[in-house]
């Protein structure tokens, strides 16, 4: 079953602008990671938040973990067409065991 | 670093027959490796997981006889589709982990069709 649950599925903007995606989690995590997914291809790792840290920053991506809420956020901010992609985060609960949520589909419109 | 490749990319493979999909860290040794199937515009989903030298660790709902996983090495894991159906036509996605890192590092995936 899955943990997380991302919202919104969705996302279309136009370039320059900021894009923020939300995952939500149903149990206590180790850490909480987010991947990019282009379509038809593999899986690229963009940052890992562990449950004791509150906010990562990579370049332009910041990322959040509300542990209290069970949930995390990513945004990417002055989005490029290049950024158009799935996004999903994923929780690792301990024994190495990672669940993905249902991902963001971010479209961003040069 | 930490790069896993898999092969083939994609095949195209006739109801009944059976296919081989390969995972390989490529610069390090994989202790551990994941196995995901995704489906169009779904998440991926952990069909098993599998530590070199020992049996691999199903999901729930995973036919263990259907996914043959071999996990030979510290760098070749292998999941062999037996008798493939139209319904397992999937996106087939491997992932590696060192083992005291929490980072899992992911293959490019295999897209399998099943006509």
């Amino acid at each position: 079953s899955q943990q997380g649950e991302e919202d919104p599925q969705a996302l279309s903007i136009q370039e320059g602008e900021n894009a923020t995606m939300n995952c939500s989690y149903k149990t206590s995590i180790n850490n909480l990671q987010w991947y990019r997914q282009n379509s038809g291809r593999g899986l690229v790792h963009l940052i890992l938040i562990r449950s004791n840290e509150r906010e990562k920053h990579s370049g332009r991506l910041r990322v959040t973990l509300d542990t209290s809420k069970k949930s995390s956020s990513l945004l990417i901010t002055a989005s490029r067409a290049a950024d158009t992609a799935s996004y999903f985060c994923a929780t690792d609960t301990g024994g190495f065991k990672t669940i993905f949520g249902a991902g963001t589909r971010l479209f961003v419109k040069a | 670093g930490a790069v896993v490749s898999q092969h083939p990319s994609r095949v195209i493979c006739k109801s009944g027959t059976s296919v081989k999909i390969e995972c390989r860290s490529l610069d390090f040794q994989a202790t551990t490796m994941f196995w995901y199937r995704q489906f169009p515009k779904q998440s991926l989903m952990l069909m098993a997981t599998s530590n070199e030298g020992s049996k691999a660790t199903y999901e729930q709902g995973v036919e263990k006889d259907k996914f043959l996983i071999n996990h030979a090495s510290l760098t070749l894991s292998t999941l062999t589709v037996t008798s493939a159906h139209p319904e397992d036509s999937s996106f087939y996605i491997c992932s590696a982990s060192f083992e005291v890192t929490d980072t899992q590092y992911f293959g490019p995936g295999t897209r399998l069709t099943v006509l």
